[in-house]
């Protein structure tokens, strides 16, 4: 089955600085890789995400790269805030299911 | 993005007993998922919600530990049976369509069990 690997398990940056998470998959059939942020106490949300058809996707700040032949992808935040800080999950499409990595940590220093 | 609603956000409960949590979903949603989520781990998928028939369970969930419902496209529930501290957790309901992937989260509900 699908095994999804994040890293790094925590990121601390100063504001205004970017910040980036990676992820890989093993599955070479997963079409989907969604991102979500998690903040202490609620539920996880849905950010961005982008289909195998696609390299890059970009919303205002975040934005999400995908290579599918060395299957990984990567969320960037550009211009990081203090409400940027919470817990980035991302995922890959298996079999209609949502396979999660491991959770990235990201604190914005003020 | 889908709307959903889980009960109860939280509750404590004695080893032994067993915690139903309900999870209503918008219309747009077809399909209907169940994680745990252990405090400060990622999420684990329990199983796969199927309107009017069994659900589907991933490896280390069983049916009789977690008895789940789904009687219409947007009503589901899942039973915790025979609760111990090692099942306090929260649990996550998600909802998404098989037309563009996309799942939404409820809010959780947060079990103790002492």
């Amino acid at each position: 089955g699908e095994n999804v690997e994040q890293h790094p398990s925590t990121l601390s940056v100063q504001e205004g600085d970017s910040a980036v998470i990676k992820c890989t998959y093993s599955d070479s059939a997963s079409n989907y890789f969604p991102w979500y942020k998690q903040e202490l106490g609620k539920r996880p949300q849905l950010i961005i995400d982008i289909r195998s058809n696609v390299g890059e996707k970009k919303d205002q700040r975040i934005a999400v790269t995908l290579n599918k032949t060395a299957k990984h992808f990567s969320l960037h935040i550009t211009e990081t805030q203090p409400e940027d800080s919470a817990v980035y999950f991302c995922a890959a499409i298996s079999f209609q299911k949502l396979v999660f990595g491991t959770g990235t940590r990201l604190l914005v220093s003020p | 993005s889908a709307v959903i609603s889980q009960k109860p956000s939280r509750d404590i409960c004695q080893r032994g007993t067993s915690l139903t949590i309900q999870c209503q979903v918008d219309s747009q949603v077809t399909m209907m998922f169940w994680y745990r989520q252990q405090p400060g781990q990622s999420l684990t998928l329990i199983a796969t919600a199927n309107q009017g028939s069994e659900a589907t369970y991933e490896s280390g969930f069983v049916i009789d530990k977690f008895p789940i419902s789904r009687p219409n496209l947007t009503f589901s529930t899942l039973t915790v049976s025979n609760l111990s501290p090692e099942d306090s957790s929260i649990y996550l309901c998600s909802g998404g369509t098989a037309r563009n992937n996309e799942q939404f989260f409820g809010p959780g509900t947060r079990l103790t069990v002492l």
